[in-house]
């Protein structure tokens, strides 16, 4: 089977830099992708990773270390509206994605 | 921006009663996914289609729900009968070309209450 997990919540000031960690079981893995998630609405995706490193969108950066099933996505200067769930996804070998539970993160002023 | 379209958005029914939701995904992705998210939870893969055939049933209750996508375009979920169990929001995703690409992109989603 396959299983991921996550921080359940995880609360900085803004400005700080916030890392949110995914370890994941699964085979067959292809890849790591991060989603962002607002009270009430859908899904947005971040980010994608398929290869061992860290892969930068502007604020939003992603690391996979395929050795070790592990993955985390860095939030640099946290702004209030990044307040939101974020959930890892695996990638496996049927071509589906398994979500992980969740991290929601909390910005404070 | 092309978007992913599903209703209804809000859907309160009784148990036993049938419920269906439609999807409609952005023009010319072949894959369409329909995921379960119980509150506070991730989303939960139901069923996956490729084009009109089905990938990926494994999570799908088949004794009380079932899904189509007959032209290979938009697709309804159903359930009958309504559990209370159900309660849920219902989301709805496709991604470009066939072999699956990284990127999801997610309906507004159908919040479904099961009174």
């Amino acid at each position: 089977g396959q299983s991921l997990e996550q921080p359940s919540e995880v609360t900085a000031v803004e400005g700080a830099i916030v890392q949110i960690n995914c370890t994941y079981q699964t085979s067959g893995f292809y890849g790591l992708s991060w989603y962002q998630q607002h009270d009430g609405g859908a899904p947005t995706f971040l980010s994608y990773n398929a290869l061992d490193g860290l892969e930068e969108t502007g604020r939003f950066s992603s690391f996979l270390s395929r050795s070790d099933s592990y993955g985390y996505l860095l939030l640099q200067e946290l702004q209030m509206k990044d307040s939101a769930s974020y959930f890892c996804a695996v990638r496996s070998l049927g071509q589906n994605f398994v979500f992980g539970p969740g991290t929601r993160l909390s910005a404070l002023p | 921006e092309a978007e992913v379209a599903q209703s209804p958005r809000y859907k309160i029914t009784e148990k036993s009663q049938a419920v269906a939701f439609w999807c409609d995904p952005i023009s010319g992705h072949a894959t369409l996914y329909w995921y379960r998210q119980i509150l506070g939870q991730g989303p939960e893969l139901l069923v996956q289609f490729q084009d009109e055939s089905v990938v990926d049933d494994s999570q799908l209750p088949k004794d009380r729900f079932s899904a189509e996508r007959l032209k290979g375009v938009d697709s309804t979920l159903k359930i009958q009968p309504a559990e209370l169990g159900d309660s849920a929001m219902y989301l709805c995703a496709s991604t470009q070309g066939t072999s699956g690409a990284n990127t999801q992109y997610f309906g507004p989603g159908t919040r479904l209450t099961v009174l």
